[in-house]
């Protein structure tokens, strides 16, 4: 899997926006961009994912950019319960072998603030 | 959404007792995964498999064991445990394709 970057950790005011970068330079054409989201001492959950195309469901937006070197996932309105580590993973989909599992990173920490 | 369960939640045991992690999925999914997260580190992935009678060592070395007899349970086995065993784990699965990973909310084990 290609490998990705991200700040270790982000600060968010209540009720604002919060944009996520992730890097991904090395990324191949067939990988997928997965981002999912872990609360302190829960198993993580899935957010959103996208190929090449921006994708908006009803948890955030990911906005891939045109090279797809990178990505920004974005939570338009951040509340306290979005605290949490947030991790950008790309993978490799529809095909067999080992690109079925996930690497993750260490991700960043987004804190919201009141 | 996917269902997947684990038990126990939190388990404290003592040097050198057998135990098994149960994990198990609702919704058909051939691949399931075990990883193992200590507090405040990152997920390290132990074992997985894609499918009955299917188990393949992950990233990341470790003295468990795992089976897939059935579709739907894939429990993680350590044979005796020891203090160094003491971490989160945390099971998962996934479908076909771009499916993404459904975590459960993971077995958190102390060994004294």
């Amino acid at each position: 899997d290609a490998k990705t970057t991200q700040p270790p950790s982000m600060d968010c005011a209540e009720g604002r926006a919060a944009n996520l970068p992730c890097n991904h330079s090395t990324i191949s054409g067939n990988e997928y961009v997965y981002w999912y989201r872990q609360i302190h001492s829960q198993g993580p959950q899935y957010i959103i994912h996208g190929l090449k195309n921006n994708e908006t469901n009803e948890m955030a937006s990911l906005i891939i950019t045109e090279d797809r070197k990178s990505s920004t996932l974005i939570l338009p309105h951040a509340t306290l319960r979005d605290t949490a580590v947030y991790y950008c993973i790309v993978r490799v989909a529809n095909s067999g072998g080992s690109n079925y599992k996930l690497t993750f990173g260490k991700g960043t920490l987004l804190t919201v603030n009141p | 959404e996917a269902d997947i369960y684990q038990t126990p939640r939190y388990l404290v045991i003592g040097t050198g007792k057998k135990i098994t992690l149960e994990c198990s999925q609702t919704m058909g999914h051939d691949k399931m995964y075990w990883y193992q997260q200590d507090p405040g580190m990152e997920l390290h992935l132990i074992h997985y498999s894609y499918g009955v009678n299917s188990t393949e060592k992950g990233d990341l070395s470790s003295e468990s064991t795992v089976s897939r007899i059935r579709t739907e349970h894939f429990p993680l086995t350590l044979e005796s445990a020891r203090p160094s065993h003491t971490s989160q784990y945390l099971c998962a699965s996934s479908g076909t394709g771009n499916s993404p990973l459904h975590f459960g909310n993971g077995t958190r084990l102390t060994v004294t």
